[in-house]
C-alpha cells in the first residue's frame, strides 16, 4: 500500500463499550508503534511490536488496553470497557528499520470518541 | 526520564517573516532528534532530522542544529508561505529503546497572506 492504513478514521463509543482499532504497516515495514494522543498533546507512546511479538507495552494506561499482532501484518488495538478519558487520537507508525535514526510513517489515525 | 520540551504556541506570523520554534530535551546519551509536521486533515510526516551533535538537518528550507551543550534542536525558516501553517513537533529517539519517539506537545503556526 502506498501508506498507513488504520481503521476507522473515527469512531464514537458508548462509555463501557469495547472498541478495535486497526492499524496496516507499509508493507516490507518492520515495528508498528500505537500513540496515544490527546487534544492539544503530542502523540504518547502505548506499545510497539516485532513480527508477532509485542516488545514493549509499558506505554498502555491500563489494562483495559492491549494490541495483538497475529499474523505479523496488521495489528490491532484494543480498548475494553471504555472511559471519557480514553478520548483521543489513535496513531500507528511503520519504519523500515528498528534503528533510533529511523522515519517512522504515520497513518492518519482513528480519532475515538466516548460519550 | 526522556522528555522534549516545545515552545508553546499559537504561533501567527505574516508571510516572508522568519521563524523559531524553540525545542529543549532531556535524554540519557546520544539521541536522534527530528522535527514532524500535521498539515491540516494529514497524518504526522517527517520534516527533518538529526542523529548527531552538531548535525544540521535540512527540508523545504527548514533547518535545525543539533546541539548537545544546550540540549536544544530549534526549528528556523527565513521565510514562511501560507502553506507552512501546520503543527509542528520536535521528538527524540534513543538506541535502547529501538525507535520509540518521545514528542513535545506541538506547536500551531499560522502565516497569514
Amino acid at each position: 500500500g502506498a501508506g498507513v492504513s488504520q481503521s476507522p478514521r473515527y469512531k464514537v463509543a458508548k462509555r463501557g463499550q469495547d472498541v478495535a482499532l486497526r492499524c496496516d504497516p507499509i508493507s516490507g515495514h518492520v515495528s508498528p508503534f500505537w500513540y496515544q494522543q490527546a487534544l492539544g498533546q503530542g502523540p504518547e507512546f502505548l506499545t510497539y511490536f516485532q513480527n508477532e511479538a509485542q516488545l514493549d507495552k509499558s506505554g498502555l494506561p491500563s489494562d483495559r488496553f492491549f494490541a495483538e499482532r497475529p499474523e505479523g501484518s496488521v495489528s490491532t488495538l484494543k480498548i475494553q470497557r471504555t472511559q471519557q478519558e480514553d478520548s483521543a487520537v489513535y496513531l500507528c507508525a511503520s519504519s523500515l528499520a528498528e534503528q533510533p535514526s529511523t522515519e517512522a510513517f504515520f497513518g492518519q489515525g482513528t480519532r475515538l470518541t466516548v460519550v | 526520564g526522556d522528555s522534549v520540551t516545545q515552545m508553546e504556541g499559537p504561533v501567527t506570523l505574516s508571510e516572508e517573516a522568519f521563524l523559531t520554534i524553540n525545542c529543549t530535551y532531556t535524554a540519557t546519551g546520544y539521541p536522534s532528534l527530528f522535527w514532524y509536521v500535521q498539515y491540516p486533515g494529514e497524518g504526522l510526516q517527517l520534516l527533518l532530522k538529526a542523529t548527531k551533535a552538531d548535525d544540521k538537518g535540512s527540508n523545504k528550507g527548514f533547518e535545525a542544529t543539533y546541539r548537545k551543550e544546550t540540549t536544544s534542536f530549534h526549528l528556523e525558516k527565513g521565510s514562511v508561505q501560507v502553506s507552512d501553517s501546520a503543527v509542528y513537533f520536535c521528538a527524540l529517539s534513543r538506541g535502547s529503546t529501538l525507535g520509540r519517539l518521545y514528542f513535545g506537545r506541538g506547536t500551531q503556526l499560522t502565516v497569514w497572506p
